[in-house]
């Protein structure tokens, strides 16, 4: 089974900072990466696929890179809304697996 | 606008059985497949299961094989989760979503069930 691991797994993190979330596959992945926010109580929300495809309605202020091995989800300047917990999950092959999140709170 | 609606959750003791159902609507729903993803309380999440649109293609986790058995009614726009033997590491939210393709990002997630197993 492939293996992400998101680091890190908590963030403080002030309104305007630029936030970088790391996830790291166990194997090659190619770009088969998504993701995703979700917030307390709700369903997850899917912000980008293929590693750096962004989804419609999500703000251009999110973005993704990476291939192979290790990916990144970078928030330019962090908005009041953007507080939540953040996963990743590899589409390479089954069992399809999510890193551990990783949860951004206010400083 | 697309809905998707599970139920069937509920408390269950540990070996029993108990069937998840998720309603779909808004879309084309033998166009999509779908899948099961669950989430432990405070926990993170953990794909369960997918489907293929024709009912095939049909994958599961490793800590579910051979006890949960996901199916689908395109002719009643349904998702099924058969959930056997159930323990106590199976307590959680379980979410249904559809992709575009059996290896796809989730596009749409339900508001989920819990399933809470417990003596």
């Amino acid at each position: 089974d492939i293996q992400l691991t998101q680091s890190p797994s908590f963030l403080s993190a002030s309104v305007g900072d630029r936030v970088t979330i790391t996830c790291r596959a166990s194997q090659g992945i190619s770009s088969y990466l998504a993701w995703y926010q979700q917030k307390p109580g709700k369903a997850p929300k899917v912000l980008m696929s293929t590693a750096s495809t962004l989804q419609s309605g999500v703000p251009s202020r999110f973005s993704g890179s990476g291939s192979g091995t290790e990916f990144t989800l970078t928030i330019s300047s962090l908005q009041p809304e953007d507080f939540a917990t953040y996963y990743c999950q590899q589409l390479k092959s089954y069992p399809l697996t999510f890193g551990g999140g990783t949860k951004v709170e206010i400083k | 606008e697309v809905q998707l609606v599970e139920s069937g959750g509920g408390l269950v003791r540990p070996g029993r059985s108990l069937r998840l159902s998720c309603a779909a609507s808004g879309f084309i729903f033998d166009d999509y497949a779908m899948h099961w993803v669950r989430q432990a309380p405070g926990k993170g999440l953990e794909w369960v299961s997918g489907i293929r649109w024709d009912g095939g293609g049909i994958e599961y986790a490793d800590s579910v094989k051979g006890r949960f058995t996901i199916s689908r009614d395109n002719a009643k726009n349904s998702l099924y989760l058969q959930m056997n033997s159930l323990r106590a590491d199976d307590t959680a939210f379980y979410y249904c979503g559809k992709s575009n393709t059996i290896l796809a990002e989730v596009h749409s997630w339900g508001q989920g069930t819990m399933v809470t197993v417990s003596s």
